[in-house]
């Protein structure tokens, strides 16, 4: 079955850096664009990143356009997302999430998330 | 051109029908298909409906989508306690360039 986990959460301070991974199991990785998704605490959904499945087309939102960066490898069946300048309001937890064709703008599986923390 | 959720709460009795929807613009709903995410507290997001008014395999047919221009709405008929969570909408936005998802609503069973 489908299965997606993340990791790498953590508290980390202002203007420090992170690195999230989402191991992915149960179908073809290369074959899939992938997404993170993130809710701020009692806040709503947010999309943060995608990339295709070749992993050369990537989009992100204005909010962390320059700070963010979403990476694949499609041999070990991981996605990354690498945040630096990290700023308070990135505070939210993660989930990496799958599109199951190119342009099909949707979302079929989702991880079960991890929690980043930006805090002095 | 953000996507508003309204209401942002709704609540019914078992067995009864409750539906939200979501205002957005030709950017968005207009000119793309429009998905619906179930979320009950401290839980991922799950895949509800896609392409407008689909059913993944496993959904109970009490869901139903439809879009109509710049709206898209999701009814759920048959109310049942396992059915109280928050829900989202979901859409592409082409001037953006941007994935949007709508403010959320929050469905309560009496």
């Amino acid at each position: 079955q489908v299965q997606l986990v993340e990791s790498g959460g953590h508290v980390v301070q202002p203007g420090r850096s992170l690195r999230l991974s989402c191991a992915a199991s149960g179908f073809s990785f290369s074959s899939y664009g992938m997404h993170w998704v993130r809710q701020a605490p009692g806040k709503g959904l947010e999309w943060v990143a995608s990339v295709w499945d070749d992993g050369n087309t990537k989009y992100y939102p204005d909010s962390v356009k320059g700070r963010f960066t979403i990476s694949r490898d499609n041999f070990k069946n991981t996605l990354y997302l690498q945040m630096s300048s990290l700023r308070a309001e990135d505070t939210a937890v993660y989930y990496c999430a799958r599109e199951p064709s190119r342009h099909s703008r949707y979302f079929d599986y989702w991880g079960q998330g991890t929690l980043v923390t930006v805090s002095s | 051109q953000s996507v508003l959720t309204r209401p942002p709460s709704a609540s019914g009795t078992p067995g009864q029908r409750v539906t939200i929807s979501c205002s957005g613009s030709n950017s968005n709903i207009g000119s793309n298909t429009v998905s619906w995410y179930q979320q009950v507290p401290g839980t991922a997001p799950k895949l509800l409906i896609y392409s407008n008014d689909q059913r993944p395999s496993g959904v109970p047919d009490r869901f139903s989508g439809s879009k109509s221009g710049t709206s898209a709405s999701l009814a759920i008929s048959g109310l049942q306690s396992e059915d109280e969570a928050d829900y989202y909408c979901a859409t592409w936005d082409a001037s953006l360039n941007a994935y949007v998802f709508g403010t959320g609503a929050k469905v309560t069973v009496l």
